[in-house]
């Protein structure tokens, strides 16, 4: 079955140091995938989604991911963390058409004044 | 994007007792999720509830403890049944509309606890 590896539950970065959340997929075909950030108490927002137009893709609050088929993975990055960026990060995989998004385990990221 | 409402947002329940979470969509949408996400976990797929049809279960979830009703396109219901501390979690509604490449949208969640 097709899954999605985030390596790291916990993140912690400085303020203004790079952030990098990893996230590999199982598939032989490059699927559907996507980046959600939920904030205490609240549902999932999208940050980015990867559909096959470009491999480098942008997303909201200056977030962006890289899809590398070779290492089977879509790692997020963001240049200069912010105290506003602590959440638990997601990454998601469709593995085709119909069928509903499946999870990884999630990496919270905390971010240190 | 499609704007989703839970209700209700929170709620503490007795075990043996039965919740429904109404989730209500600004648009109609086809296809409708229901996951649970239990506490410090990532979430775990239910069912999909698309209108016209059963709702499909995913190995671990029968209709019996989760029933689900999806009357029209922009409105479905999940039922917590006879309740027990386990059951504990935030329950999230996400739906999908349009192409294959297009992201599912959610809801901000019930979060639920039984005592």
């Amino acid at each position: 079955a097709q899954s999605v590896t985030q390596l790291g539950s916990h993140v912690s970065v400085s303020e203004g140091a790079l952030v990098l959340l990893r996230c590999n997929y199982s598939s032989s075909v490059p699927p559907y995938l996507f980046w959600y950030v939920q904030y205490p108490n609240q549902g999932l927002q999208l940050l980015l989604k990867y559909t096959s137009a470009a491999t480098l893709v942008k997303g909201i609050n200056g977030f962006e991911a890289e899809f590398k088929k070779s290492e089977t993975s879509f790692h997020l990055t963001k240049p200069s963390a912010h105290m506003s960026d602590a959440a638990e990060y997601f990454c998601a995989v469709r593995p085709s058409g119909n069928t509903p998004l499946v999870f990884g385990k999630g990496t919270r990221l905390s971010v240190i004044a | 994007s499609a704007v989703i409402s839970q209700k209700p947002s929170r709620d503490i329940c007795q075990r043996g007792t039965s919740l429904t979470i109404q989730c209500q969509v600004d648009s109609q949408v086809t296809m409708m999720f229901w996951y649970r996400q239990q506490p410090g976990q990532s979430l775990t797929l239910i069912a999909t509830a698309n209108q016209g049809s059963e709702a499909t279960y995913e190995s671990g979830f029968v209709i019996d403890k989760f029933p689900i009703s999806r009357p029209n396109l922009t409105f479905s219901t999940l039922t917590v049944s006879n309740m027990s501390p386990e059951d504990s979690s935030i329950y999230l509604c996400s739906t999908r509309d349009g192409g294959d490449n297009q992201p599912q949208h959610f809801g901000d969640g019930t979060r639920l606890s039984i005592l």
